[in-house]
């Protein structure tokens, strides 16, 4: 099993260019989440899907859209990047989907906006 | 809004030595609290998810306990190795999503 799977791994775009961060899970679980990771702080929730068909925000969602596509696949787009959406960018994958399952990470995206 | 602190924000231990930090987070809405280990370049891995009041979790040298009536948890690491060096994140869960605090960094000095 391969997990948790993310693409790209690295990435520079400038300022207005738009990307898609890709995101897969064969761990059949229902639950998936997009993450940012910047330095000094813990790991702020972007946007995070509880089953197939349902995308919910989170605690920093403005500048992101994202799509649950599958049961495996949730991505990530950023429409006009900015400066400040520089970051690591992590997804997981729960089981049930509930807050007291253990989360799966991918490798992360490490995202730099000129 | 939900806060996580973890404290410290990093811990220098010598090799052998024992060693414990704290997650602080709401006492209200407690649904679960979850620790994780995350090693420099590499995905954070879960340690323990705790749920009940009084809960501690051991898994080798690592330990954890949680009092969600005063809103803490302490991990504990006995005899610390260099392989324990790493950032140690705690989460608190409520409903759906996870609450995370910024991390203790651990590093073992041989």
């Amino acid at each position: 099993n391969a997990g948790v799977t993310q693409t790209p791994k690295f990435q520079v775009l400038k300022t207005g260019q738009s990307m898609t961060l890709q995101c897969a899970q064969d761990m059949n679980h229902n639950s998936m989440y997009w993450y940012r990771q910047d330095p000094g702080m813990g790991l702020r929730l972007i946007y995070y899907s509880a089953s197939e068909g349902t995308t919910d925000k989170g605690e920093v969602p403005n500048g992101y859209n994202v799509s649950r596509l599958n049961k495996r696949e949730f991505s990530l787009r950023l429409e006009s990047a900015a400066p400040s959406q520089t970051s690591v960018y992590f997804c997981a994958s729960s089981g049930p989907g509930t807050a007291g399952e253990e989360q799966y990470f991918g490798p992360g995206t490490r995202l730099t906006v000129t | 809004i939900l806060n996580v602190e973890q404290s410290p924000q990093s811990l220098h231990v010598q090799e052998g030595d024992s060693t414990n930090f704290t997650c602080s987070f709401p006492s209200s809405n407690f649904y679960a609290l979850h620790w994780y280990r995350w090693e420099t370049a590499k995905s954070p891995e879960a340690l323990f998810v705790m749920t009940l009041n009084g809960d501690e979790k051991k898994k080798g040298r690592i330990s954890a306990t949680l009092n969600t009536k005063e809103g803490y948890s302490y991990l504990y690491i006995k005899g610390s190795q260099p392989e324990d060096s790493a950032t140690y994140l705690c989460a608190f869960g409520s409903n759906y999503q996870l609450i995370w605090g910024a991390g203790t960094k651990l590093i073992i000095k041989p």
